[in-house]
């Protein structure tokens, strides 16, 4: 267990709908990063927070957005599914914006879009 | 980040020495080495960092060449466990800190 908590492990749904997938960082944490890994693309940095505002904006797609709450969980928000939205999710928690000791991942979330 | 490259994939047998190497010819001055590893489809896991001097701990060995050129992951005795894929990212860590990772290094550890 690393610490950082992701929910659900799995999901399958249909295109167009909506999802939201959620971390909580390890104990301690104020960043919160999320990842796409789709089979074709490898691991993709979407975004990023530090206690709550925005700090980074990598490859996200217009249709997905997120949030880092008061309490530091994040939730990772995707609309309009298309069957290309299908991937591995993964959540990632730093003590702060910059640190000498790396990230610390989650299990991911395993979207499937039927 | 500094661009890095990786072979695509490599062998070891177990209880042997991996070396895994990484090149990172245009690495800036303030850019460390990092090494993460991603057991099949796990999350990835933070394996080591370094910025000129060799480091050492529980889990691996980073040796970094004079020049900063490129680096070497050295896994004392590789076991089947240790089979994922390696990722190398050259990084300044300043501000946003985000990681950008390539296509990393298969490891096959085999019995």
């Amino acid at each position: 267990d690393s610490g950082v908590t992701q929910t659900p492990k799995h999901l399958i749904t249909a295109t167009g709908q909506r999802v939201t997938l959620r971390c909580s960082p390890r104990s301690g944490d104020l960043s919160v990063y999320w990842y796409q890994q789709s089979l074709d693309q490898g691991l993709q940095f979407l975004i990023q927070y530090y206690n709550g505002e925005e700090r980074a904006k990598g490859n996200i797609l217009e249709r997905f957005s997120a949030q880092q709450f008061p309490d530091l969980h994040s939730e990772l928000n995707l609309s309009s599914l298309e069957l290309g939205d299908s991937a591995l999710y993964f959540c990632a928690s730093s003590v702060d914006g910059q640190t000498n000791y790396g990230y610390t991942f989650g299990s991911g979330t395993r979207l499937t879009v039927v | 980040d500094a661009k890095t490259t990786q072979p695509p994939s490599m062998d070891c047998a177990e209880g042997r020495a991996a070396n895994l190497p990484c090149n990172h010819s245009t690495i800036s001055g303030n850019e460390y080495v990092y090494w993460y590893r991603q057991i099949h489809s796990q999350g990835p896991q933070y394996i080591i960092h370094g910025l000129k001097n060799n480091e050492t701990n529980e889990m691996a060995s980073l040796i970094i060449t004079e020049d900063r050129k490129s680096s070497t992951l050295i896994l004392p005795h590789a076991t089947l466990r240790d089979t994922a894929v390696y990722y190398c990212i050259a990084t300044s860590g300043a501000g946003s800190y985000q990681l950008t990772f390539g296509k990393g290094t298969k490891l096959s550890v085999i019995p």
